[in-house]
């Protein structure tokens, strides 16, 4: 799977959208973006996926350059319980493939009152 | 309802002992997962499962071991041989193929200390 790049931190202001930003410049063409969240001493949970086409959900938007070097995860009005550990990975889903699921270190981000 | 067991949630072991941690999902997912994580620290993959039967390392497999005898039992035993066992450890379940419902769903964790 290929390699994500991530900020180790960011803040953002309560009701305001939280855009975090992560790189996989490495990324193949038959590989998926996904978006996960930890809140603290819990166990991850999944936000969202995309391909190529950029995806919404209840929980988020998810943004991706035309050339997939690139994503953007956002919340559109961040909330105090938003705090958490936000990872972006890539992976190949198909039945024939490796199913190794890797995590980075992830952006830990902060909503502020 | 449906969902990914891990047990306990707290286990406390005396050093030079071996130790079991139990996952089980009912989601009838065919991959299988089991990290580990320390304090600041990102989630480390130590072994994970495609089906029944079959286990593949992880980048930290060294002073564990898995078995995969079910589709719904995934179990981590922590050996002696793990120089330092004590960390937090998570559960996680998938289903294989493409397109959507193949997201990792995850347990709430075990916290393991040994003293």
């Amino acid at each position: 799977d290929a390699k994500t790049t991530q900020p180790p931190s960011m803040d953002c202001a309560e009701g305001r959208a939280a855009n975090l930003p992560c790189n996989h410049s490495t990324i193949s063409g038959n590989e998926y973006v996904y978006w996960y969240r930890q809140i603290h001493s819990q166990g991850p949970q999944y936000i969202i996926h995309g391909l190529k086409n950029n995806e919404t959900n209840e929980m988020a938007s998810l943004i991706i350059t035309e050339d997939r070097k690139s994503s953007t995860l956002i919340l559109p009005h961040a909330t105090l319980r938003d705090t958490a550990v936000y990872y972006c990975i890539v992976r190949v889903l198909n039945r024939s493939s490796n199913y190794k699921l890797t995590f980075g270190k992830g952006t830990l981000l902060t909503v502020n009152p | 309802d449906g969902g990914i067991t891990q047990s306990p949630k707290y286990l406390f072991r005396k050093e030079g002992q071996n130790v079991t941690l139990s996952c089980e999902q009912n989601l009838n997912h065919d991959a299988m997962y089991w990290y580990r994580q320390d304090p600041g620290q990102g989630l480390r993959l130590i072994y994970y499962s495609q089906i029944v039967n079959d286990f593949q390392k992880g980048d930290i497999a060294e002073g564990y071991s898995v078995s995969r005898e079910k589709k719904e039992s995934f179990p981590l035993t922590v050996t002696s041989a793990q120089k330092n066992p004590t960390a937090f450890y998570l559960c996680a379940s998938s289903m294989r193929g493409q397109g959507v419902n193949t997201e990792a769903f995850f347990g709430q964790g075990t916290r393991l200390t040994v003293v």
